[in-house]
């Protein structure tokens, strides 16, 4: 069985571009959260989603925002980006419906903003 | 404002020995934690958890010990091997629904053969 997949592995953007980062969950896994790490850092909680329904928020700014489709595929979306959105994008999936217990993470999408 | 501390950027072991990896948290609202363990290019991976009704998890070559009173927990491998050096974090979660993990900066373990 294929674990959590992203896509791209790695972006390069410059200021003010809006990015779109994707993932697919393991198969039977319906719930999708979105991490961002920053180098020297632990990965930090940006968005929980479960059967298409925002099920957390974390504590980054209206320039992200997220989706999930009938497939529990997700999108991640950044407008407007800063150099500060430089980061390792991971992605982790549950077949829980709440936030509790083990996520499975994918390899992440590492994003570049000069 | 760090939640979740890891007062140890790296560590160094020798092979056999045992690994003490420590966590200090702020938030007296956790009630359940997890271990990671993240290699280069990857994603991190699941190691053990505990919930704070207890105070000790053991599984295999990983034990979690739990003090709530101290706000600290702390993993042990015993014995270390050198497949284990990696990035390991630390993350507890509120007892709020509308929340997610809260992650520790991470401690990189290097067990030398």
């Amino acid at each position: 069985d294929a674990g959590v997949t992203q896509s791209p592995t790695h972006l390069i953007k410059t200021r003010g571009q809006q990015v779109t980062l994707r993932c697919s969950p393991i198969s039977g896994h319906k719930s999708v959260s979105w991490y961002q790490q920053v180098l020297g850092q632990g990965p930090q909680f940006i968005f929980q989603y479960y059967e298409k329904e925002e099920r957390g928020r974390g504590n980054f700014p209206d320039r992200f925002s997220a989706r999930q489709f009938p497939n529990y595929s997700s999108e991640l979306n950044v407008n407007a980006l800063l150099l500060g959105d430089s980061a390792l994008y991971l992605c982790a999936s549950t077949h829980r419906e709440d936030p509790w217990g083990e996520q499975f993470f994918g390899p992440g999408t590492r994003l570049t903003v000069l | 404002d760090q939640q979740v501390k890891q007062n140890s950027p790296s560590l160094s072991v020798q092979e056999g020995r045992i690994s003490i990896l420590n966590c200090d948290y702020t938030n007296s609202m956790f009630d359940y934690f997890l271990w990671y363990k993240k290699y280069p290019a990857e994603g991190p991976t699941f190691l053990i958890s505990i919930s704070s009704i207890k105070d000790k998890n053991e599984d295999g070559r990983f034990t979690v010990f739990l003090n709530k009173s101290a706000k600290h927990l702390s993993l042990h491998i015993v014995p270390s091997q050198p497949g284990d050096s990696a990035v390991y974090f630390c993350a507890a979660h509120p007892d709020n629904y509308g929340q997610n993990f809260v992650f520790g900066p991470g401690t990189r373990l290097s067990v030398l053969p």
